[in-house]
């Protein structure tokens, strides 16, 4: 049984580019939320998707955008990259249903902006 | 004041000693208390799960949550060198993100 699935896991980009990491969710679960993590610091929520809508939002610009497919399968866009979206991006998959938080993380994309 | 503070450490002890992790909270209505460990490079994985308070205990670790003090621990008995990791807490009040601390890195010398 595969766990959460993230492509790619290392990127470097450069000031003002636009990125997309991709995340396949755990076998079973339906719900999908990403993550970032700074050097240092534990992760912090960015958004969650349900049903191919964005249910929950963290504190982060509109420049972070999502997309969830048919399939549960999720991307994460940023636009017009700044040097501090340097990160460890994770993504978590849990059942819909669950509401206790128990989120199953996969290896993350470290993005590096030039 | 952040939601949720950890002690970054870095810490570091010898194997087999026992091995205290704290986070402090601030959000009263906080009510799942988790501890991730996180390898290097890696993604965190889920290590304990505490619903409101009390102990819960599994193998070599034990998680206590005591919400009147906000505080919750995690033990590490017997420590080893494969238990060398970033342990993360975190908690939520339920149908809401969860709230990460920064971390404790962890170092079981051999």
């Amino acid at each position: 049984d595969a766990g959460v699935t993230q492509s790619p896991t290392h990127l470097i980009k450069t000031r003002g580019q636009q990125v997309t990491l991709r995340c396949s969710p755990k076998s079973g679960h339906d719900t999908v939320s990403w993550y970032q993590q700074a050097l240092g610091q534990g992760p912090q929520f960015i958004f969650q998707y349900y049903e191919e809508e964005e249910r929950q939002r963290g504190n982060f610009p509109d420049r972070f955008s999502g997309h969830q497919f048919p399939n549960y399968s999720s991307e994460l866009n940023v636009n017009a990259l700044l040097l501090g979206d340097s990160a460890l991006y994770l993504c978590a998959s849990s059942p819909g249903n669950l509401d206790t938080g128990e989120l199953f993380f996969g290896e993350g994309s470290r993005l590096t902006v030039l | 004041q952040k939601e949720v503070e950890q002690d970054p450490g870095p810490l570091s002890v010898p194997e087999g000693a026992i091995v205290s992790l704290n986070c402090t909270y601030s959000n009263s209505a906080f009510q799942y208390f988790m501890w991730y460990r996180q390898y290097s490079r890696k993604g965190p994985e889920l290590l304990m799960y505490t619903y409101s308070s009390g102990n819960k205990e599994d193998g070599r670790f034990t998680a206590q949550v005591d919400k009147s003090s906000k505080y919750i621990s995690l033990f590490i008995r017997d420590s080893q060198p494969s238990d060398s990791a970033t342990y993360l807490c975190a908690m939520h009040k339920g149908n809401t993100p969860l709230v990460f601390g920064k971390g404790t890195r962890l170092s079981v010398i051999a």
